[in-house]
């Protein structure tokens, strides 16, 4: 059983697309992050919610939007694709103040 | 404002040998400590963590790790390391209890272990 996954995997797109990455977390926490880690494996929050609430909102372009449906669930829509987009996306969730459990990542490449 | 120090970018290190890998960070805060350990062209895997009590900490596959707050450091150690071993670890810091609605990890940019044969 998957505690946090993500889809899709691999996501390979054009210049001024635009994608959804979804997450799903069967742990029963409460908060969700979203996380970017670049080329050079830099990991920085991007957003986080908890109880599907935003409390956490770092300085990201207005193109990406999250969207939490429910505590179990956090996605990811990101709006006219850059090519410094591409990076590898990972979710994660925690209960309030306590280690976070890490998806698989998302790798995303903007062409 | 938290922030995470890894001062080395790559460590290379003969298999059987230890192993220590530094952080230090600064925070306004009373903090959690955390190491994460990334394989290659996987996710993060939590190592060990520091939340309260004992300063020390250590995971089930021979590392550790001990809190010391005079020095701001969490560094990460291991007796004999193991080809399995190489991977990339981060060290991160989160604000803890005291810092309610702001749990954000603040990472350090990461060392990659390599075990040399």
């Amino acid at each position: 059983d998957t505690a946090v996954s993500q889809t899709p995997k691999y996501l390979v797109t054009q210049m001024g697309n635009d994608k959804s990455i979804k997450c799903e977390q069967n742990l029963g926490h409460d908060t969700m992050y979203w996380y970017k880690q670049d080329s050079k494996k830099f990991l920085k929050i991007m957003f986080s919610y908890n109880n599907k609430e935003l409390i956490i909102n770092e300085t990201v372009p207005n193109r990406f939007s999250p969207k939490s449906p429910d505590k179990a669930h956090l996605n990811l829509h990101i709006n006219s694709l850059e090519l410094g987009d591409s990076a590898v996306y990972f979710c994660a969730s925690s209960q309030v103040a306590a280690e976070q459990y890490f998806g698989p990542g998302t790798r995303l490449t903007v062409t | 404002a938290q922030s995470v120090t890894q001062l080395d970018s790559q460590v290379p290190v003969f298999e059987e040998a230890p192993v220590e890998l530094r952080c230090n960070y600064s925070s306004s805060v009373s903090v959690y400590l955390f190491w994460y350990v990334q394989y290659p062209n996987q996710g993060l895997q939590l190592l060990l963590k520091y939340l309260s009590g004992s300063t020390l900490v250590k995971s089930i596959n021979g590392f550790e790790a001990e809190f010391n707050k005079s020095q701001t450091s969490f560094h990460l150690r291991k007796p004999s390391v193991h080809i399995s071993d190489t991977a990339e670890y981060f060290c991160a810091v989160s604000g803890g209890l005291s810092n309610f609605g702001n749990e954000k990890l603040t990472f350090g940019t990461g060392t990659r272990l390599t075990i040399i044969p």
